[in-house]
C-alpha cells in the first residue's frame, strides 16, 4: 500500500516550457487534490477532484490544468511554465466523511518544481 | 473568499515548556479543522483533527480545542521534545465539501 505517488520529484523547466506532474493513489479514494507550497505562503489548492470525471478550480488555478484519468489518477500540466509557478507541488487524495464534511487529506512525497 | 489566518509565524521554546498555535476562520460553515505537521524536506502528516460537534481533543501531548462561536481553534503541545520541531499547519474544510484551506503555517523550534 504505497498510499499517494507523485513523479518526478525534482524538475528543472525553461520558461514556456511544457510539463505534467503525474500522481496516483492506491487508497480507493474518491478525491484528490494538487496544492503549491510556497515560502510564507501555506498550502494553496491548485485544482480539485471530487470523482472521477470532475474537476474543480481551486484558489490559484491560473496557468494550469488537470485530468482526472481514473479514480485512481490526476494529473497536473503547466502548459507554458513561467519563474512564479518555481513551487513544491504537493499531490492528495481523501475520502468524504460519512456526514458529507472534510475528512483526513494524505499527500504525496512532493515534486521539487523549478522553472529559469 | 474563505481564509484561514494562523499565528505566531515561528515560535521557539525550551524543551519541556509547552507550545500553543492559534488560527482563525471565516466560514462559519467550515465543520473539520485538522492541524499537520511538516518536517523539514518532508510532506505534511495529520497529526489531530476535531469535528465542529467537539468543543476539544486530546491525544497524549497535544490538544485541539475549537471555539465555533469566535470561529478560533488552537493547538496545544505539552512537553515539547526537539523531535517537535517542524512546521505546523492548521486547516479549515470549505462548506459542504471535503476540500480544505490551509493556514500559512508556524515553524516550532524546540531548543534542547
Amino acid at each position: 500500500n504505497a498510499g499517494v505517488t507523485q513523479t518526478p520529484k525534482f524538475q528543472v523547466l525553461k520558461t514556456g516550457q511544457s510539463m505534467t506532474l503525474q500522481c496516483a493513489q492506491d487508497m480507493n479514494h474518491n478525491s484528490m487534490y494538487w496544492y503549491r507550497q510556497d515560502p510564507g505562503m501555506g498550502l494553496r489548492l491548485i485544482y480539485y477532484s471530487a470523482s472521477e470525471g470532475t474537476t474543480d478550480k481551486g484558489e490559484v488555478p491560473n496557468g494550469y490544468n488537470v485530468s482526472r484519468l481514473n479514480k485512481r489518477e490526476f494529473s497536473l500540466r503547466l502548459e507554458s511554465a513561467a519563474p512564479s509557478q518555481t513551487s513544491v507541488y504537493f499531490c492528495a487524495s481523501s475520502e468524504l466523511f460519512t456526514s458529507g464534511s472534510g475528512n483526513t487529506i494524505y499527500f504525496g512525497e512532493g515534486s521539487w518544481l523549478t522553472v529559469v | 473568499g474563505e481564509n484561514v489566518e494562523q499565528h505566531p509565524s515561528t515560535l521557539s521554546v525550551q524543551e519541556g515548556d509547552s507550545a500553543v498555535i492559534k488560527c482563525t476562520y471565516s466560514d462559519s460553515a467550515s465543520n473539520y479543522f485538522p492541524w499537520y505537521k511538516q518536517e523539514l524536506g518532508k510532506r505534511p502528516q495529520l497529526i489531530i483533527d476535531i469535528r465542529s460537534n467537539v468543543g476539544e481533543k486530546k491525544d497524549q501531548r497535544i490538544a485541539v480545542t475549537l471555539n465555533k462561536t469566535a470561529k478560533h481553534f488552537s493547538l496545544h503541545i505539552t512537553e515539547t521534545q526537539p523531535e517537535d520541531s517542524a512546521v505546523y499547519f492548521c486547516a479549515a474544510s470549505m462548506r459542504g465539501t471535503d476540500k480544505l484551506i490551509f493556514g500559512t503555517g508556524t515553524r516550532l523550534q524546540v531548543f534542547p
